[in-house]
């Protein structure tokens, strides 16, 4: 079946360090793909996406990659901050109605 | 900022009893998810509906969980009996056909 698999599941870094988080996916089908942020005791939210007509959007600090032949995205976070730690979590869907996988989280942590 | 609306945030209940969780989802958003969440499973995914209609259910233990959307504004979780393992947060999210989920704050539901 589809799946998503999210790797590392936990990563340090020191404060102003970049960050980095990769994806890799099964369903070649899927173009869409998000980023969630999720800070500790709050809702998963949504912080950047991409689609699979581009390779690389960025806001601000965050950015995405896409490599659709290889099947893998990736989330860069530079220049990192305390408020930056949280559990990131990506995904995968097909437009058209099916529903999203979830990767299993990273849990980042910004040492300050 | 749009809101998805969850019922009740915290519930404590004793095991055997019915639960249920309620969700208002985004006006005009026609995609409904129910996901529960623990800290060893990540989001898992235990139903959706697309246009009220259920689409996918079968992540849910059937014998004990159901879930309607009986008007466009509500969806709802119940779960009878309720067993200690049933323990977790449990997040309702809305979307726009599958883009950009909008998770509520969640319920957090404490069997004991």
């Amino acid at each position: 079946g589809e799946n998503v698999e999210q790797h590392p599941s936990t990563l340090s870094v020191q404060e102003g360090d970049s960050a980095v988080i990769k994806c890799t996916y099964s369903d070649s089908a899927s173009n869409y793909f998000p980023w969630y942020k999720q800070e500790l005791g709050k809702r998963p939210q949504l912080i950047i996406d991409i689609r699979s007509n581009v390779g690389e959007k960025k806001d601000q600090r965050i950015a995405v990659t896409l490599n659709k032949t290889a099947k893998h995205f990736s989330l860069h976070i530079t220049e990192t901050q305390p408020e930056d730690s949280a559990v990131y979590f990506c995904a995968a869907s097909r437009s058209g109605g099916f529903k999203t996988i979830f990767g299993a989280g990273t849990r980042l942590f910004v040492k300050a | 900022d749009a809101r998805v609306t969850q019922t009740p945030r915290h519930k404590v209940t004793e095991m055997g009893q019915e639960v249920t969780m309620r969700c208002q989802p985004i006006l005009g958003h026609n995609t409904v998810f129910w996901y529960r969440q623990t800290m060893m499973q990540g989001l898992e995914l235990l139903a959706y509906f697309r246009n009220r209609a259920p689409l996918d259910d079968s992540g849910m233990p059937k014998d004990r969980f159901s879930a309607e959307m009986p008007d466009a504004t509500l969806a709802t979780l119940k779960i009878q009996p309720s067993e200690p393992r049933d323990s977790a947060v449990y997040f309702c999210a809305s979307a726009e056909l599958n883009y950009g989920y909008t998770f509520g704050s969640g319920t957090r539901l404490t069997v004991v």
